[in-house]
């Protein structure tokens, strides 16, 4: 079966860094996603990983590794603006995204 | 690039009528189009997936006489509420996955469409 997971809440504080896990089991794998969603809004896009290994991207970075089904996003010098939901999917042998349920992140100053 | 709209952001309408709401890709042309869901503090639930010029493909669970999909060209897909209800009032959200760059697989979302049933 297909399955993914990632914490529901995290809290951090202003300026300091936090890294989100996410796990996931699936048979047939083509790359994982995370999206950042602020409340009422749509998700937009942050990272795509095919291959093992750590993509940085300004103060994100987001890490694969296929063996073991795992990734994280990274993100570093936090500002409030970054307290939203992210969101992690994997993309399955028929190219559809399944869906993790969120991490809300909330920044504290 | 890579911008998809969705229209209308938000509507309220009485039970019993139809609501339409439409995503299109402004600069790209989308292949596949997805639509979903979202109940309050919950995450997103795929309805449907449609390829352009064929019927959608609904999620289990999803009545497709309820919820008809219409993706009549490459860069429009339409969502029509049929008798809406207010369990139907939730955040529908379309996303479009472009079809002009091999292997590019990113989904754009729209900004949703908040629908709110009387």
């Amino acid at each position: 079966g297909q399955n993914i997971d990632q914490p529901t809440e995290m809290t951090a504080t202003e300026g300091a860094i936090v890294q989100i896990n996410c796990t996931y089991q699936t048979s047939g794998f083509n790359g994982l996603f995370w999206y950042q969603q602020h409340a009422g809004e749509a998700p937009t896009f942050l990272s795509y990983n095919v291959l093992d290994g750590l993509e940085e991207k300004g103060r994100f970075s987001s890490f694969l590794s296929r063996s073991k089904g795992y990734s994280y996003l990274l993100l570093k010098e936090l500002q409030m603006k970054d307290s939203a939901s992210y969101l992690c999917a994997f993309m399955d042998s028929n190219y559809q995204l399944i869906w993790g349920a969120g991490t809300k992140l909330i920044i504290k100053p | 690039g890579a911008v998809v709209s969705q229209h209308p952001s938000w509507v309220i309408c009485k039970s019993g009528t139809s609501v339409k709401i439409e995503c299109r890709s402004l600069d790209f042309q989308a292949t596949t189009m997805f639509w979903y869901r979202q109940f309050p503090k919950q995450s997103l639930m795929l309805m449907a997936t449609s390829n352009e010029g064929s019927k959608a493909t609904y999620e289990q669970g999803v009545e497709k006489d309820k919820f008809l999909i219409n993706h009549a060209s490459l860069t429009l897909s339409t969502l029509t509420v049929t008798s809406a209800h207010p369990e139907d009032s939730s955040f529908y959200i379309c996303s479009a996955r472009r079809g002009d760059r091999e292997g590019y697989y990113e989904q754009y979302f729209g900004p949703g469409t908040r629908l709110t049933v009387t």
